[in-house]
Parts: C-alpha cells; sequence; structure tokens
C-alpha cells in the first residue's frame, strides 16, 4: 500500500545551521505531498506541498522540490531559527478528492540558541 | 484562514465509560471530516473518514461499535469513545477539508482513561 518514509529524528541542530528532512514516498499513481508541521501544544499546520513532479513548495524559508525518480520530498531550510523547533511529517494524497493524508512517522527538530 | 476547533482539549475518564470529542469546523462547511489517533512518538493513523449525513467509513482494526462517530452538519462532526479502557488513551486529532487537497487540522484532544 501507498506509505511515507521519514528519516528518524530527533535532529538537533544549532541557530543558523543548515536543515535537511529526508522524505520518500510509495505510492500508485501520482500522489500530491505534503509537509505538516507540529509545534508543541497545537495542531498541524500546512507547511508547504507540491502537486505534481519537479514542483518546488516553499513556505517561511523552508523548501522541498517533488522528485518523482527518486519519489522523494525532501525538506531544507538554510538557516533554522529555534522558533522553527516542531514535529514535521511528510504526508502525501491521492489525486482524489476527499482522500485522507498517509502520513510519515514524524522527525522532531530541536534548534538551540 | 480555515480554523478547526476540538473540544475537549483534554480529558481523564473512568475505565468503562463514554467520551464525546467534537471537531467543529468554524469558518467553513466541510462536507468531509477525518480522525487521527496519534501515539506518542508516531504518525496520524487514520481512524474514519466522515461524510455529512451519511455513515462512517472506518479503517480496517479499528472498531466502529466502540468509536462511533456522528456527522450530523457540514460544520460538526464528532468521535464517541464507548466503554472506554486504558488502552484507549491517547491523543485524538480531526481534520476537515476544505477543497480537494486541503486540510485543515484541530489541535487535537488528549484523552486519558484511569
Amino acid at each position: 500500500g501507498d506509505s511515507v518514509t521519514q528519516m528518524e529524528g530527533p535532529v538537533t541542530l544549532s541557530e543558523e545551521a543548515f536543515l535537511t528532512i529526508n522524505c520518500t514516498y510509495t505510492a500508485t499513481g501520482y500522489p500530491s505531498l505534503f509537509w505538516y508541521v507540529q509545534y508543541p501544544g497545537e495542531g498541524l499546520q500546512l507547511l508547504l506541498k507540491a502537486t505534481k513532479a519537479d514542483d518546488k513548495g516553499s513556505n517561511k524559508g523552508f523548501e522541498a522540490t517533488y522528485r518523482k525518480e527518486t519519489t522523494s520530498f525532501h525538506l531544507e531550510k538554510g538557516s533554522v531559527q529555534v522558533s522553527d523547533s516542531a514535529v514535521y511529517f511528510c504526508a502525501l494524497i491521492k489525486d482524489q478528492a476527499g482522500t485522507a493524508l498517509i502520513f510519515g512517522k514524524g522527525t522532531t527538530l530541536s534548534v538551540s540558541s | 484562514g480555515a480554523v478547526v476547533s476540538q473540544h475537549p482539549s483534554w480529558v481523564i475518564c473512568k475505565s468503562g465509560t463514554s467520551v464525546k470529542i467534537e471537531c467543529r469546523s468554524l469558518d467553513f462547511q466541510a462536507t468531509t471530516m477525518f480522525w487521527y489517533r496519534q501515539f506518542p512518538k508516531q504518525s496520524l493513523m487514520l481512524m474514519a473518514t466522515s461524510n455529512e449525513g451519511s455513515k462512517a467509513t472506518y479503517e480496517q482494526g479499528v472498531e466502529k461499535d466502540k468509536f462511533l462517530i456522528n456527522h450530523a452538519s457540514l460544520t460538526l462532526s464528532t468521535l464517541t469513545v464507548t466503554s472506554a479502557h486504558p488502552e484507549d488513551s491517547s491523543f485524538y486529532i480531526c481534520s476537515a477539508t476544505l477543497s480537494s487537497y486541503e486540510q485543515y487540522f484541530g489541535p487535537g484532544t488528549r484523552l486519558t482513561v484511569t
């Protein structure tokens, strides 16, 4: 079945360090890909998305490119801040309205000053 | 942006009792809502898909008689955990769809069964 695999965490970085969180997926067809972020004590928020191959999603300095050839959607940020500390979830949805998201296990990011 | 609320945010109940969790889309109408369960340090696992005016569709392994879902209006879905047991303790999250690929998540409900 369809699935999403994320790198194991936690990821611990110093402020202004470069961030990469790896995400690969397995799916039939042409899924849309998402990164969600969950700050402590809050619900999930959409961070960015890409709906077709080679699309790049970006938001708040984060970027991810939909790579169909490697079935990947790695999240990157050039310079992390303490406020980026959160749990990040990679997810996919099939190209079908009203379909639930399939999530990876989440990666906890901790940024220290 | 679209806002989804959940109530309560945290509940403790005794084993054998039932607990109702509400999920509301505050500023939009959602024909479809989803209920997820999140275990500590694990991903969100889909429990069921709830469509307004029809019976919920449960994922394999989810007991429909234990986790009752009602989607009575375009802005409200409820999850009732019946005869709760300690193993039902978890973080329950709902989401509501605004359009084909847009899902908005509630803040979650922490259920503790003693």
